[in-house]
């Protein structure tokens, strides 16, 4: 099955820096990758859509300078948080559409990133 | 807007119970309906998908999803759940007037051996 990995899976920086977490599709093409973020007890939010070689589109009350999102090749998208703050913890998922096997509906994730701003 | 509600956010049970954890959507056109399964340390993982066709669903390990319009559900089940089990469990939609899917808050289960 298509697989999906993140790296870092863990990550603590200080507050002010920027952490960047790159999500790449191992045995497969996406041209169209996917930014969650998971807060304790609650659902994955969808932060943005990331389509290879082309702006990414971002969910409303998403902040695109504080996400920035690239998609510069068919296996690799990376999310930057810039200047994260405390604030910015989370859990980040990153998951992929596999062309050959479906449309949007069809995802796979990543193992995801535990992001800890101090 | 397109929402899902899970209305179990732990569950306990012992080996060999049955489970059903329920699912509600709230959307009136065409839906895709998904169960996801997060085990401990691991990443999501497809359980059952419904699309199109017969509204039971049967997908990995024993699970079974029913997806009912007229209620807007689509409950997953297990008849006799084991230990190995315990994990989180997110039900989500997909419509292609959003073009994006929408998950639910998920359910802990907890399996006691």
């Amino acid at each position: 099955g298509a697989v999906v990995s993140q790296h870092p899976s863990r990550v603590i920086c200080k507050s002010g820096t920027s952490v960047k977490i790159e999500c790449r599709s191992l045995d497969f093409q996406a041209t169209t990758m996917f930014w969650y973020r998971q807060f304790p007890k609650q659902s994955l939010m969808l932060m943005a859509t990331s389509n290879e070689g082309s702006k990414a589109t971002y969910e409303q009350g998403v902040e695109k300078d504080k996400f920035l999102i690239n998609h510069a090749s068919l296996t690799l998208s990376t999310l930057t948080v810039t200047s994260a703050h405390p604030e910015d913890s989370s859990f980040y998922i990153c998951s992929a559409r596999d062309p050959r096997t479906g449309g949007a509906e069809t995802q796979y994730f990543g193992p995801g990133t535990r992001l800890l701003v101090l | 807007a397109q929402s899902v509600s899970q209305h179990n956010h732990h569950v306990i049970l012992s080996e060999a119970a049955s489970l059903e954890l329920g699912c509600n959507y709230s959307y009136g056109g065409t839906v895709n309906l998904f169960w996801y399964v997060q085990y401990p340390g691991q990443h999501l993982q497809l359980l059952l998908k419904y699309f199109s066709g017969d509204p039971l669903v049967k997908g990995i390990k024993g699970f079974e999803a029913e997806f009912i319009k007229s209620k807007f559900s689509f409950n997953l089940r297990k008849p006799s759940v084991q230990w190995s089990d315990t994990a989180e469990y997110f039900c989500a939609a997909y419509t292609g007037g959003y073009q994006k899917v929408t998950f639910g808050t998920g359910t802990k289960l907890q399996v006691i051996p």
